[in-house]
């Protein structure tokens, strides 16, 4: 179907860690990937992206994989920081469809 | 941040009656988009629009209503048949063309509740 699925739904970490939230999809069309990061009270704000013609990207911290053949891609996060602790999530395609969000804290 | 706006922060709305929220753009954005945030249920689409005077329902369009009549605006009305309307409205904007699918940018969000 159309749904993104997106796991855990809660996540905390030591800080210093790292961090990893999957998304699985199911529509073999899709060919953009997204992730957004939402602090407490504020709009959901784009972190990095992937589109389907590379496998990886990585943004400092922040890294994005992608797996087409098994319709999953990653975020990951080395050496989380406390104000990483916010929500995440991806989305495919067009954007019109979300994951359900992660919640992470990292703890200090 | 990012170009758009949504008014007001906070509304209140008895049962029975409509309200509409607003969201504008000065991104020369085709697209815009409308959804709803509840706890734990990530964004769920609502209403979108990939140019004016046209617009398409979402997954949850039932008990509200759209228009598109300038490319800037997009207000969406929670009517009174939105059963369960206490929730976060987030608007976003969307870049499209030849260059393919493109970041969305969203608004600050309306939070509305119904007493």
């Amino acid at each position: 179907g159309e749904n993104v699925e997106q796991h855990p739904s809660t996540l905390s970490v030591q800080e210093g860690d790292s961090a990893v939230i999957k998304c699985t999809y199911s529509d073999s069309a899709s060919n953009y990937f997204p992730w957004y990061k939402q602090e407490l009270g504020k709009r959901p704000q784009l972190i990095i992206d992937i589109r389907s013609n590379v496998g990886e990207k990585k943004d400092q911290r922040i890294a994005v994989t992608l797996n087409k053949t098994a319709k999953h891609f990653s975020l990951h996060i080395t050496e989380t920081q406390p104000e990483d602790s916010a929500v995440y999530f991806c989305a495919r395609g067009n954007q019109f469809y979300f994951g359900t969000g992660t919640s992470l804290t990292v703890i200090p | 941040d990012g170009g758009i706006t949504q008014s007001p922060k906070y509304l209140f709305r008895k049962e029975g009656q409509n309200v509409t929220l607003s969201c504008e753009q000065n991104l020369n954005h085709d697209a815009m988009y409308w959804y709803r945030q509840d706890p734990g249920q990530g964004l769920r689409l609502i209403y979108y629009s990939q140019i004016v005077n046209d617009f398409q329902k979402g997954d949850i369009a039932e008990g509200y209503s759209v228009s598109r009549e300038k490319k800037e605006s997009f207000p969406l009305t929670v009517t009174s048949a939105q059963k369960n309307p206490t929730a976060f409205y987030l608007c976003a904007s969307r870049r499209t063309g030849t260059s393919g699918v493109g970041e969305q940018f969203f608004g600050p969000g309306t939070r509305l509740t119904v007493l």
